[in-house]
């Protein structure tokens, strides 16, 4: 397909577990950005990137969480020793960059994640 | 700081009703953009309009409309002959630039789940 792909789609971990949740923007789509969404909530920014640049990770709540884009394409965000309240769903979205005169955010279906 | 209020939770209408959702926002930005997005059941966030600030136009597309008003600092949607597959939790969103790199992040509001009763 050509939109914006996230794995697992679904993830339970027990508290303490660390976890990786997958994102594959959309071809050519230079940003990339991570939200999260907690039950009954809008989207919360985590993160974004610029090809393999991170260039603003204000949103992250704590050090245990992490994100790379190594290669400028497919994104992981790494949570480490999940806890109860990283319990969301975690959404990724891609645009074009400044170059491409579009400010659209795709965003992918998510990836729900629930810490037992 | 920026802040998107969506004061109505829910909202429930019958089939072919019309229906507006409520948006106010807050920024200290002189230049910024106005977004509304849709999310079906599915959970996936669908763009339906992105608004300049300077762009005070009403805008029309289909069944949608959108009234955006700077003096009162609030971005109104309205759905004119409501259906079914309109039933979804709308967001109404607010950018704010990422420095100097171009692009933005989005401040959400808390959504407000529209259910359309046939």
């Amino acid at each position: 397909g050509a939109g914006v792909s996230q794995s697992p789609r679904y993830k339970v971990a027990k508290r303490g577990q660390d976890v990786a949740l997958r994102c594959d923007p959309i071809s050519g789509h230079v940003s990339l950005f991570w939200y999260q969404q907690a039950l009954g909530q809008g989207p919360e920014f985590l993160t974004y990137f610029q090809n393999e640049a991170q260039l603003d990770k204000s949103g992250l709540p704590s050090d245990r969480f992490f994100a790379e884009r190594p290669e400028g394409s497919v994104s992981t965000l790494k949570i480490q020793r999940t806890q109860q309240e990283d319990s969301a769903v975690y959404l990724c979205a891609s645009s074009l960059d400044r170059a491409g005169d579009s400010y659209e955010q795709y965003f992918g279906p998510g990836t729900r994640l629930t810490v037992t | 700081a920026q802040k998107v209020t969506q004061a109505q939770t829910e909202i429930s209408v019958v089939e072919k009703e019309d229906v507006t959702l409520d948006c106010v926002y807050e920024t200290r930005d002189t230049t910024y953009y106005l977004f509304w997005y849709k999310q079906p059941p599915s959970g996936e966030l669908v763009f339906l309009i992105r608004r300049n600030s300077f762009d005070e136009q009403n805008e029309i597309s289909g069944r949608y409309s959108w009234n955006f008003q700077k003096s009162t600092s609030s971005f109104n949607f309205t759905i004119t002959a409501s259906q079914v597959v309109d039933s979804a939790v709308y967001f109404c969103a607010l950018s704010e630039a990422i420095a100097n790199f171009g692009n933005e992040k989005l401040t959400f509001g808390t959504g407000t789940r529209l259910t359309i009763i046939p």
